[in-house]
């Protein structure tokens, strides 16, 4: 157990719906990462926060947004959604750059 | 852009023998991770590297790093079954920087 929770564990929802995806990282950890791991595309960074600012971007798409509460908690909202955007979608926190601890993940399925 | 990749992509060997798993990245890195991931699972992190020549064992895993070379094994030594699992390297660019880029994992099966 890393210490990172997720909510939900499994989420089923409809094309053109919206979601949020609820992460709380370790105790005392300042920074969340978000990661979406699909078949097709792998496991790829999301976007970072540190301490309620964003942080760093990568692949994530317009109609995805993300933000970190003053506890640290972070949500990530995905609007729209299509077939596509079904994936694991992973939280990580880190107290220090050397290391990453990943949450247990929160699986979408788009119908 | 920073690439990662790693190889093979599928490996299935059987128990007692000894393997290893390459990962090349293209640029320079700071930080290099293993992770390991059962299926439907999350990540569960295994070694960070963090400079050349840096060398790392838990048991029947070893990593290493090369930054010379832009490259990192993960060495398997008289694999048992337990071990059967996904297989991911990562690369962090540098310092200030965490994200992580993610090779395509090896997926790893050990037959007894």
């Amino acid at each position: 157990d890393s210490g990172v929770t997720q909510t939900p564990k499994h989420l089923i929802t409809a094309t053109g719906q919206r979601v949020t995806l609820r992460c709380s990282p370790r105790s005392g950890d300042l920074s969340v990462y978000w990661y979406q791991q699909s078949l097709d595309q792998g496991l790829q960074f999301l976007i970072q926060y540190y301490n309620g600012e964003e942080r760093a971007k990568g692949n994530i798409l317009e109609r995805f947004s993300a933000q970190q509460f003053p506890d640290l908690h972070s949500e990530l909202n995905l609007s729209s959604l299509e077939l596509g955007d079904s994936a694991l979608y992973f939280c990580a926190s880190s107290g220090s750059p050397y290391e990453q601890y990943f949450g247990p993940g929160t699986r979408l399925t788009v119908t | 852009e920073l690439k990662v990749e790693q190889n093979p992509l599928f490996l299935s060997m059987q128990e007692g023998k000894n393997y290893t798993i390459y990962c090349n990245y293209s640029t320079t890195s700071d930080r290099l991770y293993w992770y390991r991931q059962d299926p439907g699972k999350s990540l569960e992190s295994l070694f960070v590297l963090l400079s050349n020549g840096a060398v790392k064992q838990e048991g029947r895993l070893m990593a290493s790093l090369d930054t010379k070379a832009r490259l990192s094994t993960l060495h398997i030594t008289a694999a048992v079954h337990d071990l059967s699992a996904t297989y991911f390297c990562a690369v962090a660019p540098r310092f200030g920087n965490e994200k992580l880029t993610f090779g395509t994992g090896t997926r790893l099966t050990i037959i007894p």
